[in-house]
């Protein structure tokens, strides 16, 4: 299986500063036909998980644009570009390139 | 408005059975494949299965593989999961989501307790 570990495990932050998460897969994620099978989903507290980026750097309906993902191959970066009170939760990577379908560990971002 | 509404979680004896349902409403249900992920209390998302839109194709996670088996009535707009054998490590909210990987739709989840 495809083991993706991702830095920091938790996070606070103060409002209106920047924050960035980092996901590592054991194997690349980049498929033969160019697309890269990574995600980046939030759930808050409470709630189910919600989509935030597909194929690595795509953002999904609704996100807002201080949300931004980058990375390439095996090694990923979510970044927040200034926080805000409604982006505490936990934060997942994903991979979906080989079965199992397999998660980070979470990050969990709370407010300073 | 594409919705998602499990039901069918419970508390059930470790060996038990459960059957969860999905109504799925907001689009086309029969174009899209379907997923179920789950959360054991405190813990992390796990994928445990996949099924393609016409039905024909289905993945399950090697920990359910063999006691859990995923389906779909498209005439229903309706994705199941059918959980035998359960074990007190199934203990987790199921949530379904639209797609294979991408799930931009998730329902609100159903709580499955295995305890005696």
């Amino acid at each position: 299986d495809i083991v993706m570990t991702q830095t920091p495990l938790s996070l606070s932050v103060t409002p209106g500063q920047p924050a960035s998460i980092s996901c590592k897969s054991s194997q690349s994620l980049l498929h033969s036909n160019g697309k890269t099978y990574f995600y980046w989903y939030l759930q808050k507290p409470g709630q189910s998980p919600q989509l935030l980026f597909y194929e690595i750097s795509s953002r999904f309906s609704g996100v807002p644009d201080r949300f931004s993902g980058s990375g390439s191959g095996t090694d990923f970066t979510l970044k927040i570009s200034r926080v805000e009170a409604e982006d505490v939760g936990v934060y997942y990577c994903m991979q979906a390139i080989h079965l199992p379908w397999t998660f980070g560990q979470g990050t969990k971002v709370e407010i300073k | 408005e594409v919705q998602l509404l499990e039901s069918g979680g419970g508390l059930v004896q470790p060996g038990g059975s459960l059957r969860l349902s999905c109504a799925a409403s907001g689009f086309t249900f029969s174009s899209y494949a379907m997923s179920w992920v789950r959360q054991a209390p405190g813990k992390g998302l796990e994928w445990v299965s996949t099924i393609s839109d016409s039905g024909d194709n289905t993945y399950h996670a090697d920990s359910v593989k063999g006691r859990f088996t995923i389906s779909r009535d498209n005439s229903k707009s309706t994705l199941y999961l059918q959980m035998n054998s359960l074990r007190a490590e199934d203990t987790a909210v199921y949530y379904c989501a639209k797609g294979t990987s991408s799930w931009g739709y998730w329902g609100q989840g159903t709580l499955v307790t295995v305890s005696s």
